[in-house]
């Protein structure tokens, strides 16, 4: 069972471009978590997705964000216009229905640097 | 809200040691922790998982227990090696909707052992 995928591994974008940031769970899992860190900061909730749905977007930032984890396909975080303090390693974890002790396993991150 | 806190920061010791990291919470309405180790540049690496409902957990040279009514876990190596070097994270999750929610980390313990 390969883990939890991300890519790319590394994005360099220019400010006011758009980022897209994709995650593919491991097989089974339907639980997607979506976390953010800051040079020098803690690792940063962002958002949680099921399959088609939203559960908790707390986390995440009113604008030029967004996050999404379509029937088919991997869910992808979607930075728009980005700027400079959006420089950051961006990870996407998953945890399977069952069992239910919801333990999140971690991809490798994407590191997105904003010129 | 939920405030995870880790100390030390920073932690040195000979190869061979055992050593203790410690993990406070400061609310207790958790539904899991979560220790993992990461290494630099790297995604996270999910070490140990314990319930709520549990005390401790074992793999290998690790031990992780949780005080869950006093808000702390702590995390056991024994024997420590070189290769045990690694930034280490605690983190916990309450339950919502149909799955644990996002992970509130600790800024983590850099530990490096010594040769």
């Amino acid at each position: 069972n390969a883990g939890v995928m991300q890519n790319p591994r590394h994005l360099v974008r220019r400010r006011g471009q758009e980022a897209r940031l994709r995650c593919s769970p491991m097989k089974g899992h339907s639980h997607v978590y979506w976390y953010r860190q800051l040079p020098e900061e803690g690792l940063k909730f962002m958002v949680y997705l099921q399959k088609e749905n939203i559960i908790d977007e707390s986390g995440m930032p009113k604008e030029r964000f967004s996050a999404e984890f379509p029937k088919e396909g991997p869910s992808i975080l979607r930075i728009q216009q980005v700027v400079r303090g959006d420089s950051a390693a961006y990870f996407c974890a998953s945890s399977p229905d069952y069992p239910p002790d919801h333990e999140q396993f971690f991809g490798p991150g994407t590191r997105l640097t904003v010129l | 809200k939920q405030e995870v806190t880790q100390i030390p920061a920073a932690l040195s010791v000979p190869e061979g040691e055992n050593l203790v990291l410690n993990c406070s919470f400061t609310d207790s309405a958790i539904y899991n922790l979560q220790w993992f180790r990461q290494d630099p540049g790297k995604g996270l690496t999910s070490l140990l998982l314990i319930q709520s409902s549990q005390r401790e957990q074992t793999s290998g040279r690790l031990n992780a227990s949780l005080d869950k009514s006093s808000g702390r876990s702590t995390l056991y190596i024994a024997a420590s090696q070189p290769g045990d070097s690694a930034t280490y994270l605690c983190a916990v999750s309450k339950l919502s909707g149909g799955g644990a929610d996002g992970l509130t980390f600790g800024k983590g313990t850099h530990l490096i052992i010594q040769p």
